[in-house]
């Protein structure tokens, strides 16, 4: 049982380039979410998933598309990568019980804008 | 506007002391609230949680305090261990956030032997 993985650990993109993140989780959680972690700025949302084939906006989704073709993957995809968007980024997942959520994490990809 | 807010960005104790760790929120739908851990360069791994029907609720070394008056939560560890040295974030949920969470910005412990 491997819970949430994340791939790839460590990326390096030059201004304009595309990526894709990938998200997976074994727990059969219907919820995944992806997250960025800035400096003094906490966990914010970038967008968030409540099932195969659905997905929704989050906090920060500005320059960020993903898509949820499997119930165990959630992808996250860059279009033109800009240095802004250097970051730590988090997966997680979920089960919602009775309107109590805890998420479980993947261990981040650190991407690097130059 | 930041729904939650941990205003200490650093705690430093003494190995055997007591940490305690606050946060506020501004939004009173929240009805949930969880403590998480994070060490560097991994994810954040959940650590306790609280229903706002609760007051306090209690694991091991930590426990966690919710004053819904004062809309204020803070998570206690006894005895502090060096290995409690990480980042603590504090996060809410509700029918305020629409069942997505809200972190707060994180509280960086470090715990001297």
């Amino acid at each position: 049982n491997a819970g949430v993985t994340q791939t790839p650990k460590f990326r390096v993109l030059k201004t304009g380039q595309s990526m894709t993140l990938l998200c997976a989780q074994d727990m059969n959680h219907e919820y995944m979410y992806w997250y960025r972690q800035d400096p003094g700025m906490g966990l914010r949302l970038i967008h968030y998933s409540v099932g195969e084939g659905t997905t929704a906006k989050g906090e920060v989704p500005d320059g960020y598309n993903v898509s949820r073709l499997k119930k165990q993957n959630f992808l996250l995809g860059l279009e033109s990568a800009a240095p802004s968007q250097t970051s730590v980024y988090f997966c997680a997942s979920s089960f919602l019980l009775a309107n109590q959520e805890t998420q479980y994490f993947g261990p981040g990809t650190r991407l690097l804008v130059l | 506007d930041q729904q939650v807010k941990q205003n200490s960005p650093s705690l430093s104790v003494q190995e055997g002391r007591i940490s305690i760790l606050n946060c506020d929120y501004t939004n009173s739908m929240f009805d949930y609230f969880l403590w998480y851990k994070k060490y560097p360069a991994e994810g954040p791994t959940f650590l306790i949680s609280i229903s706002s029907i609760k007051d306090k609720n209690e694991d091991g070394r930590f426990t966690v305090f919710l004053n819904k008056s004062a809309k204020h939560l803070s998570l206690h560890i006894v005895p502090s261990q060096p290995g409690d040295s990480a980042v603590y974030f504090c996060a809410a949920s509700g029918f305020g956030a629409t069942n997505k969470l809200i972190f707060g910005t994180g509280t960086l412990l470090a715990v001297q032997p």
